[in-house]
């Protein structure tokens, strides 16, 4: 599976919009875009999934380029309830499928 | 969305003894679900995928005799810690998908693991 590499971590305010970046340069063609956050001492969370075209969601926007070697997840509206670790992951078919590679993801901090 | 429920939530053990955690899907069935780790400010690392009626996939590195998993029906697996020891402790994460929905995982709260 492709390598991703994300901030460490981000400020946000709350009631604005919270835009998180993933590079995966390396990415192939059948290789899908994942997003998930991590909430302290809880099980992951899904939010959204992508391959080429831009995504929209009850919980986000994931914005895709072009040539696909990077990403950005958009939180519209952030809450204090958005403050958590978010992983961006790429994974492929085949045998692989479903298994997913966690990074050190972005520490996203909304304050008030 | 779909909810996976782990039990216990945390367990105490001792040094030498076995304990067993559950992962069961409520609302949907999953042929396939999968065991992470996470140690304390480390990201989740995948131990194994679990398969329904057939043996479990284990990650490289990763002791099969050690962390038996038993994944019995389409919703339940069961990861067996075997003669835990301190370097065990950890928090133990399952996961797993609704059939054909493989791109949506859910995730169980997880089991706060302590071996003393």
């Amino acid at each position: 599976d492709a390598k991703t590499t994300q901030p460490t971590s981000m400020d946000c305010a709350e009631g604005r919009a919270a835009n998180l970046p993933c590079n995966h340069s390396t990415i192939s063609g059948n290789e899908y875009v994942y997003w998930y956050r991590q909430i302290h001492s809880q099980g992951p969370q899904y939010i959204i999934h992508g391959l080429k075209n831009n995504e929209t969601n009850e919980m986000a926007s994931l914005i895709i380029t072009e040539d696909r070697k990077s990403s950005t997840l958009i939180l519209p509206h952030a809450t204090l309830r958005d403050t958590a670790v978010y992983y961006c992951i790429v994974g492929a078919g085949g045998t692989s499928y479903g298994k997913l590679t966690f990074g050190q993801g972005t520490i996203l901090t909304v304050h008030p | 969305g779909a909810v996976v429920s782990q039990h216990p939530s945390w367990v105490i053990c001792k040094s030498g003894t076995s304990v067993k955690i559950e992962c069961r899907s409520l609302d949907f069935q999953a042929t396939t679900m999968f065991w992470y780790r996470q140690f304390p400010k480390q990201s989740l690392m995948l131990m194994a995928t679990s398969n329904e009626g057939s043996k479990a996939t284990y990650e490289q590195g990763v002791e099969k005799d050690k962390f038996l998993i038993n994944h019995a029906s389409l919703t339940l697996s069961t990861l067996t810690v075997t003669s835990a020891h301190p370097e065990d402790s950890s928090f133990y994460i399952c996961s797993a998908y609704p059939n054909g929905r493989v791109y949506e995982q859910y995730f169980g709260p997880g089991t706060r693991l302590t071996v003393t």
